[in-house]
C-alpha cells in the first residue's frame, strides 16, 4: 500500500534551522515533493527529489534517500513568514499519475 | 498571469441543493484535479482529468461529478449537497511532463447546512 508519515507539529525559533522529516512506503516510486501551505491559503510547490541526495534552493533544501524511504525538508535562517504547514507527497507513475499526500507538518516560528 | 482561478470563493448551501464549482487555468496544462481538504484528513483527490474530454475518479468521488469540455476548464458538480461535503475545495493543474508539480487555485470554501 501507500503510506506517508510526517510529524504533526513542530516549533522553532526565528533565525534557527529546522528539519522536517517524511517517511514513505510506496511501490513504483517516482518522485518526492514538498509543498508549503499557509493558513487559509492554497499549497504551493517547494521542491522535487527523484534521485538520492540534497537539492538546495535558497534557504530551503530537500533530501531524499530512496533505499530508506526517507526525505527531509531543511529550512535555514527561519523567518516568521515560514510559519506554515509543510506537506510531503510522493508520485507514483504507476498510480494513474497521482500524488499521495501526507497530512502535513504545522511549523510555528517564534520570535 | 491569472494561473488557476476558482469560482465561487465561498458558498453556503442547504442540504439537497446543487451547485457547480468552476476552475479555469491559463497555463495550457494538460492535467487538472479537484481536491478537498478537511482538518486531520489532508488533501484528498475527488476527480481528475488528463486531457480535454477525459475524467477519472480519485479517492473520494461519491456525490460529485466533473466535466472537462475545454482544456482550460474543469467543473466540479454537487447534485444533491450533504453536510459531509462541507469542506475547502482546491482545483489544481499541471503539465503532463511534470505531473507532481501542481499549481493550485485559491480554494473554495463550501458549507452545507
Amino acid at each position: 500500500g501507500q503510506n506517508i508519515d510526517q510529524p504533526t507539529e513542530m516549533t522553532a525559533t526565528e533565525g534557527a534551522i529546522v528539519q522536517i522529516n517524511c517517511t514513505y512506503q510506496t511501490s513504483g516510486f517516482n518522485g518526492l515533493f514538498w509543498y508549503q501551505q499557509h493558513a487559509g491559503e492554497a499549497p504551493t510547490f517547494l521542491s522535487y527529489n527523484v534521485l538520492d541526495g540534497l537539492e538546495e534552493k535558497g534557504r530551503f533544501s530537500s533530501f531524499l534517500s530512496r533505499s530508506k524511504g526517507y526525505s527531509y525538508l531543511l529550512l535555514k535562517e527561519l523567518q516568521m513568514k515560514d510559519s506554515a504547514s509543510y506537506l510531503c507527497a510522493t508520485y507514483n507513475a504507476g498510480n494513474n499519475r497521482k500524488l499521495i499526500w501526507g497530512l502535513g507538518t504545522s511549523l510555528a516560528v517564534n520570535p | 498571469n491569472a494561473g488557476v482561478t476558482q469560482t465561487p470563493k465561498f458558498r453556503v448551501l442547504k442540504t439537497g441543493q446543487s451547485m457547480t464549482l468552476l476552475c479555469a487555468q491559463d497555463m495550457n496544462h494538460e492535467y487538472m484535479y479537484w481536491y478537498r481538504q478537511d482538518p486531520g484528513m489532508g488533501l484528498r483527490l475527488i476527480h481528475y482529468s488528463v486531457g480535454e474530454g477525459t475524467t477519472a475518479k480519485g479517492e473520494v468521488p461519491d456525490g460529485y461529478n466533473v466535466s472537462r469540455l475545454k482544456k482550460q476548464n474543469f467543473l466540479l458538480g454537487l447534485e444533491s449537497a450533504a453536510p459531509s461535503q462541507t469542506s475547502v475545495y482546491f482545483c489544481a493543474s499541471s503539465y503532463s511532463r511534470a505531473p507532481g508539480e501542481l499549481f493550485f487555485g485559491e480554494g473554495s470554501r463550501l458549507t452545507v447546512l
